[in-house]
């Protein structure tokens, strides 16, 4: 069972909209939740860090929130650009021992002249 | 480097063949992981190196899948007797320590026909 939930699966939008994207997870004990853009045939990158007392961070023109109670994370990318073509990973980091994160499956946006 | 590498980029094995992947981690970096990812899926945790001691390998497959950093840097990643079900991505990542920012390389994509 997955324990990091992404949506929508994949998205299109016009260039300069602004859109969201949704992360929900059920890892528990949590330690820190991140987001990674992932361009075509590269590794994934990361945007953004929060950890269970920060709500908001933001990168430029990425915005991700955190609400811990309900275990939900969103990213924000205003006016969008045709470089933020990409996939956008939720990557969730559990507090139990060992090194392994959880990935979710990605959000695949596409933006359009 | 200034950063991750992975060699080969692409590789393409018969069925039942042994095939090595290559990680070039940033150096200085203590922290190396592997990651798989299948087409359209988030990378899933293969194991974790702290400098040569391989921490954490509870992400390993099978008992196919060998990995080693006897120096502390580079790393190779290891599966023997391929199997159709091992075609992927495979991602390696380096970080300053365990809960630092992981830095992918652009992965190495494995074919089995």
């Amino acid at each position: 069972k997955n324990q990091v939930e992404q949506s929508p699966q994949s998205l299109i939008i016009l260039e300069g909209k602004n859109c969201t994207l949704q992360c929900n997870y059920t890892v528990s004990p949590f330690s820190n939740l991140r987001w990674y853009k992932q361009d075509t045939g590269r590794g994934p990158v990361s945007l953004t860090i929060m950890t269970f007392s920060e709500n908001t961070k933001s990168n430029g023109r990425y915005t991700a929130t955190l609400d811990a109670d309900t275990k939900q994370s969103s990213l924000h990318i205003t006016a969008s650009q045709l470089s933020d073509s990409a996939s956008y990973i939720c990557v969730v980091r559990g507090h139990t021992g060992g090194f392994k994160t959880i990935f979710g499956a990605g959000t695949r946006l596409f933006v359009k002249a | 480097g200034a950063g991750v590498s992975q060699s080969p980029r692409y590789k393409v094995a018969k069925r039942g063949q042994d095939v090595a992947l290559r990680c070039d981690p940033i150096s200085g970096h203590v922290s190396l992981f592997w990651y798989q990812q299948a087409l359209g899926q988030g990378p899933e945790f293969l194991t974790y190196f702290q400098n040569e001691a391989q921490l954490d390998k509870s992400g390993l497959p099978s008992d196919r899948f060998f990995a080693e950093r006897p120096e502390g840097s580079v790393s190779t990643l290891k599966i023997q007797r391929t199997q159709q079900e091992d075609s992927a991505v495979y991602l390696c990542a380096s970080s300053l320590g365990g809960e630092d920012t992981q830095y992918f390389g652009p992965g190495t994509r494995l074919t089995v026909l």
